[in-house]
């Protein structure tokens, strides 16, 4: 079946540190990888994607890497901020019927000053 | 930008009760989801709709669970008896096409609280 694991949180920074959330993921076929973004009191939001093996998804500073051979999909930043503090969510789409979105437990950043 | 809205953003009920949560998708969008999310618990999918029928649906989207696009912009989630354990928020998302390069566009959250 499809499952993704993420890294359990919650994850505290200080501003301008490295940032990196793990993802790992089980999935029948050639599945889509996605890392959506919440912000306090909003809705989920798309940060980035990858549609096939060896694909970089990046966005606002954030990239991951769509890794076939470790089943991975990591999200990095290289310089975090504090308006970068919001829930982090891996997830993947299999590709079949409606594309229904299979999702981590979210990983909750904070950046501290 | 075109954005999903949900409505009411919070919902307190008794067990037992009926309950709809409402879901305005993006304007031309043609397929729609709902997913809910347990208290520290992952996002789970529960049903998704085209064509004014459920395309697909989890073990979760029991005989409690019913879904409709009355009027062509709605699209609502009603529990028809609710349990303390269907506490969550619930998000509803919609998209244009299954196309790889499209995208789920979410709405807010209603969070749902059962006593």
């Amino acid at each position: 079946g499809n499952s993704v694991t993420q890294m359990e949180g919650p994850v505290t920074l200080s501003e301008e540190a490295f940032l990196t959330i793990n993802c790992t993921y089980t999935a029948t076929g050639y599945p889509s990888l996605f890392w959506y973004v919440q912000y306090p009191g909003e809705g989920l939001q798309l940060l980035l994607k990858a549609t096939k093996a060896d694909d970089k998804g990046s966005n606002k500073g954030f990239e991951a890497t769509y890794r076939k051979e470790t089943t991975s999909f990591h999200l990095e930043k290289g310089s975090v901020q504090v308006s970068d503090s919001a829930v982090y969510f891996c997830a993947l789409s299999d590709q079949t019927g409606a594309n229904n979105l299979f999702f981590g437990t979210g990983t909750r950043l904070t950046v501290i000053p | 930008e075109p954005e999903v809205t949900q409505t009411p953003s919070h919902q307190v009920t008794q067990m037992g009760q009926e309950v709809i949560l409402r879901c305005v998708p993006i304007s031309n969008h043609l397929y729609f989801y709902w997913y809910r999310q347990i208290l520290g618990q992952k996002v789970e999918f529960l049903v998704s709709f085209y064509n004014n029928e459920i395309s697909e649906k989890s073990e979760i989207f029991d005989d409690q669970f019913s879904v409709e696009r009355p009027d062509g912009s709605n699209f609502t989630l009603k529990i028809r008896s609710t349990k303390l354990e269907d506490s969550a928020m619930y998000f509803c998302a919609s998209r244009y096409t299954l196309l790889a390069k499209e995208t789920q566009y979410f709405g807010p959250g209603t969070r749902l609280l059962v006593l």
